[in-house]
């Protein structure tokens, strides 16, 4: 079974840029969660969505927004890039949602500068 | 406001010895906990869990503990093995019907040596 699988794997983007990340899931997983990973913070939980609809959110800018399509794909776009959300971040498939066993994919390390 | 807190940045543990990563949390309301192990450049991966109705769960090598009193859970990993080398995150919720999110601990880079 193909694991979880994020691209790009690498972004450099200057400040005001947007970017779209994008996670494919395990297959036949309907729950995709969204983290941003940074030295101080740890793991920030953003968003999970559940075929195809935003269950939760976490405690970001609306600059932060997602959506996951049928197949079970999300994407997360960031708009107006800040010098600090360069970060790590983490999408995670689970069969149920966050409380079941996520399983994650290797993350996109985004650079803005 | 971190609700969710590892203090011990890091820690450095024998092998064979028992490594003992702690967790403590503030919301009350969390009742369900988690924990995850990193390897660098890899995504976390799950490791075992513990629901609030229980004090302890094992799984193998790894045992969670949970004192609700104190709002304090602990990992215990016995014995510990080189490949135990790697940042370990404690995480949170509420279970709420599908309607969860996880806080996480900033995390304690476990080193063991040989």
């Amino acid at each position: 079974k193909a694991g979880v699988t994020q691209t790009p794997r690498y972004l450099i983007k200057t400040r005001g840029q947007q970017v779209t990340l994008s996670c494919s899931p395990i297959s036949g997983h309907r729950s995709v969660s969204w983290y941003q990973q940074t030295p101080g913070q740890g793991l920030q939980f953003l968003f999970e969505y559940f075929s195809e609809t935003q269950r939760n959110k976490g405690n970001f800018p609306g600059r932060f927004s997602g959506r996951q399509f049928s197949n079970s794909r999300s994407e997360m776009n960031v708009s107006t890039l800040e010098l600090g959300d360069s970060a790590l971040y983490l999408c995670a498939s689970s069969l149920g949602g966050v409380t079941n066993e996520q399983f994650f994919g290797p993350g996109t390390r985004l650079t803005v500068l | 406001d971190q609700q969710v807190k590892q203090n011990s940045p890091s820690l450095s543990v024998q092998e064979g010895r028992i490594s003992i990563l702690n967790c403590d949390y503030t919301n009350s309301m969390f009742d369900y906990f988690l924990w995850y192990k990193k390897y660098p450049a890899e995504g976390p991966t799950f490791l075992i869990s513990i629901s609030s109705i229980k004090d302890k769960n094992e799984d193998g090598r790894f045992t969670v503990f949970l004192n609700k009193s104190a709002k304090h859970l602990s990992l215990h990993i016995v014995p510990s093995q080189p490949g135990d080398s790697a940042v370990y995150f404690c995480a949170a919720s509420v279970v709420n019907f599908g309607n969860e999110k996880l806080t996480f601990g900033t995390g304690t880079r476990l080193t063991i040596i040989p």
